[in-house]
């Protein structure tokens, strides 16, 4: 079993749908959260993190972490075309786990 | 600043081959990682650096890798000899130590074929 799970999609959602993604992971060392955004054929990019459990909001992003649960999520409100990218869950002890990553595209 | 640089951007070769891909980290940061990404195993780490000292490489596939970090503004990760199932893209990524979470700035990658 891998340490953090995510589910590969893909996802195709209409212009302006709330998109939800999430990981569920194994290691309770884990202290921060993080998702990162993959367009295609380029490097992944830091979209947002989290320390230990709780919601964080940025614009549009919602960024959710349950420890007890070890499960993570990630809302986009309000969908745009430029969101279309692979999203990955990752997590650090010393060092980052990534998920497999989430392709979603979002259509106009 | 112009990111983490990484090159080739594109390579391709014969198995048996020696490959070598090069990163320029981000002025400042000390620590640089060496990651992997295929569609069966994702994002993998394979070897990382504090300092140009080498800290974890319980990452690195088998004896055919080895990486390198000669000054705190080049690496090089060396597979020898390639075979076809190291095609990936390989990822640089740098850090700068700090309190709290340390963002890692990922480069573009380099995207390797071996034939």
């Amino acid at each position: 079993q891998k340490e953090v799970e995510q589910d590969p999609g893909p996802l195709s959602v209409p212009e302006g749908a709330i998109v939800s993604l999430n990981c569920t992971y194994s290691n309770s060392a884990f202290q921060y959260f993080m998702w990162y955004r993959q367009y295609s054929r380029k490097g992944p990019e830091l979209l947002m993190y989290t320390y230990s459990s709780g919601n964080k909001e940025d614009g549009r992003f919602t960024a959710q972490v349950d420890k007890s649960s070890k499960y993570i999520s990630l809302f986009i409100r309000d969908s745009q075309p430029s969101d279309s990218a692979t999203y990955l869950c990752a997590m650090e002890d010393y060092k980052l786990s990534f998920g497999a990553g989430t392709t979603v595209t979002v259509r106009a | 600043d112009a990111g983490v640089i990484q090159s080739p951007r594109h390579e391709v070769t014969e198995m048996g081959q020696e490959v070598t891909l090069r990163c320029k980290p981000i002025s400042g940061h000390d620590y640089l990682f060496w990651y992997r990404q295929t569609m069966m195993r994702g994002l993998e780490l394979l070897i990382y650096f504090n300092n140009n000292v080498p800290i974890d490489d319980s990452g690195m596939p088998e004896d055919r890798f080895s990486a390198k970090m000669p000054n705190a503004s080049f690496s090089t990760l060396k597979i020898q000899p390639s075979e076809p199932r190291d095609s990936a893209v390989y990822f640089c990524a740098s850090s700068l130590t700090g309190q709290g979470y340390n963002e890692q700035f990922f480069g573009p990658g380099t995207r390797l074929t071996v034939l």
